[in-house]
């Protein structure tokens, strides 16, 4: 199964709220997995990625935190969030084979 | 630093007509090559991907890709476009654990 699972699908917060959203995946065991977010105009940008428990790189310095305290979960957070945190997160799972399978994406609002 | 880039940001075509979309990369090594297609309030399809091997590679519904490394270009191509075509592309490409996301070319097809 490729399965992956992102909650919520939709949050509006306030800003300097924190955040988190939270993936799990099924499937192989100790798949790599990333988060992105994707904005109109800039398609998607690769956030974090983990290659196993408590490995994270960062991509982009910002406002934003990644875990993954399991095997098939990842959890996206922030402490304050800011208004250019609203996007589209999406969790994504790489399987050996080098492709790439996505859930179905949580859409966040900061107001 | 690898990076991906979509030249075209919009482009219309008549239903019926060919289709090119450009997709350029920087990557000191031979990456792994895909095309994605995301239809409007859907998620992102896998088209067609290259790893490694013969550089035509086919694809879902009818498309095709060609990496040629001396350009490092790996445009998609569809001889004769239809109606359900219209959607954004995206092009990425794998470099070791990280996978890089151009900014999409958003397609419609006109009658």
């Amino acid at each position: 199964s490729q399965t992956i699972h992102q909650w919520p699908a939709t949050l509006v917060q306030p800003v300097g709220s924190p955040l988190s959203l939270e993936c799990t995946v099924e499937g192989t065991s100790n798949p790599n997995l990333y988060w992105y977010r994707q904005a109109a105009g800039r398609g998607l940008q690769l956030l974090f990625y983990s290659v196993g428990i408590g490995q994270i790189s960062s991509e982009v310095p910002q406002n934003l935190s990644a875990s993954r305290p399991q095997d098939r979960q990842f959890i996206l957070s922030s402490k304050k969030l800011l208004l250019s945190d609203s996007g589209f997160y999406l969790c994504v799972k790489r399987e050996g084979t080098g492709e790439l399978f996505f859930g179905e994406g949580s859409r966040l609002t900061v107001l | 630093a690898q990076s991906v880039t979509q030249p075209d940001i919009h482009i219309t075509v008549s239903e019926g007509a060919s289709l090119e979309l450009r997709c350029n990369y920087s990557y000191g090594a031979t990456p792994y090559l895909f095309w994605y297609v995301q239809s409007p309030g859907q998620g992102l399809q896998l088209l067609l991907k290259y790893f490694s091997g013969d550089t035509l590679v086919q694809g879902i519904k009818g498309f095709e890709a060609e990496f040629k490394r001396s350009q490092s270009s790996f445009n998609l191509r569809k001889p004769s476009v239809h109606w359900s075509d219209a959607a954004e592309y995206f092009c990425a490409v794998g470099a070791g654990n990280q996978f890089y996301f151009g900014t999409g070319t958003s397609l419609t097809v006109i009658p």
